[in-house]
Formats: structure tokens, sequence, C-alpha cells
């Protein structure tokens, strides 16, 4: 399958300050990327959707001006987390996609602790 | 009422026998359907995505979809430790690609 490469892995970061995580497909042009977030023993909620060269569509309850995506490019969406607190610790997965009707692929997720 | 439901376990086999884990869904009008394996720590794997219904069967996988029930499961023969792992179900949305995941069940297989 398609690789999709996320980075980083993991981060630690103090409360009120701004972590960037990066979303790459490296074999294929992501028409489309999403971005998820998994607490500890729970199933991944969807926060976003991103189209490339289009503002992201959040889902309810998920703060945009929180959560800033940026897809510039059809090989790279990022996910800002802004003024970060203990709560935003969790593990934020994102996938990409060539197309709506396509597979869409995994990043290794990034490991968020905010202290 | 959850998009996805499975029951969340968690399940044990012995070796070598068959896992069963079931899923259903609340969207009638769902078309695509997909298996994940996650481990601990990491990102989920695909393992089975099926489409129509019917027994689709891939070496020790099998996924079965039944629309009208709004069912799906997946079989896993001769179980393996290796198989122990916790195992979402995603139904595809109606807005483009994005998936809605159930809670997973966990699968412990006993050597």
């Amino acid at each position: 399958g398609a690789v999709v490469s996320q980075h980083p892995s993991w981060v630690i970061c103090k409360s009120g300050t701004s972590v960037k995580i990066e979303c790459r497909s490296l074999d294929f042009q992501a028409t489309t990327m999403f971005w998820y977030r998994q607490f500890p023993k729970q199933s991944l909620m969807l926060m976003a959707t991103s189209n490339e060269g289009s503002k992201a569509t959040y889902e309810q309850g998920v703060e945009k001006d929180k959560f800033l995506i940026n897809h510039a490019s059809l090989t790279l969406s990022t996910l800002t987390v802004t003024s970060a607190h203990p709560e935003d610790s969790s593990f934020y997965i994102c996938s990409a996609s060539e197309g709506p009707n396509t597979e869409a692929f995994f990043g290794q997720g990034t490991r968020l602790t905010v202290v | 009422q959850k998009e996805v439901e499975q029951n969340s376990g968690p399940l044990s086999v012995p070796e070598g026998a068959i896992a069963s884990l079931n899923c259903t869904y609340s969207d009638r009008v769902s078309q695509s359907f997909f298996w994940y394996r996650q481990y601990s720590g990491k990102s989920p794997e695909l393992i089975m995505s099926i489409y129509s219904n019917g027994d689709k069967e891939d070496g020790r996988f099998t996924a079965q979809l039944n629309k009208a029930s709004q069912y799906v499961s997946l079989l896993i023969r001769d179980s393996q430790p290796s198989d122990s792992a916790t195992y979402l179900c995603a139904v595809k949305g109606r807005r483009g690609n994005n998936l809605f995941f159930g809670t997973g069940t966990r699968l412990t297989v006993i050597p």
C-alpha cells in the first residue's frame, strides 16, 4: 500500500506552547487528508478533513482556531495545536487518500504529551 | 446512537481457534466497510475491506457483510499470539473518504 509519513512520532511540550505535526504522502498525491485523535482506550475520532488548497472542514466540537490545519500541497498537511493544554494530550493520527473513492492510508501517529 | 458499535471485549481465544469479531452500523446507506488492526501505541493498519453482501476471504481472515442487518464481522482462523491486538471496525461516511470507527475489540490469543 501507499506510504504516509507522520512526524514527529512523539512530542512533549509545555502548556501554552504550540506544536506542529506533519503528515506527508510519500508516493502518491493526497487530495484529501484526515486528522484523527485517539484518547487512551477509546476509538479514533475524526477531527477534520482537509482538501488541498482549501479550508479544512472541522467536525462538531473541534475548535478550528485551536487546531490549525494547513494542506498547501498535494503531499503535505500540517496540524498545529495552539496554546496546548494537558487535556490536549492524545494520539494524533493522519490519513491520506488520492481521491473520494480510493483507500485512505494512515500515518504512524504522533503521541502528544502536554505538561 | 453511535455510528459504529463494537463489543469492546476483551475477547480471549486459545491459539489455533477461530476469533469472531462483530460490528453494527447505523447509517443504512453505508457502502464501504473496513477492519483495521491496531497494536498498542501504533497506528491502525488495514486488514480487510468489504463492499458487497456476503463473505470475503483473505488468508486467515474472512470478512462478512449483511447490509440488511447492518452487520459486519471478521473471522480470524487459526488464531496466533501475534493476532493479539485491538480490532477496529470502520465505515466510510457520506462525505468523501472520512471513516467512522467503532471503539474496537481487544483480542488476546492465548498460546
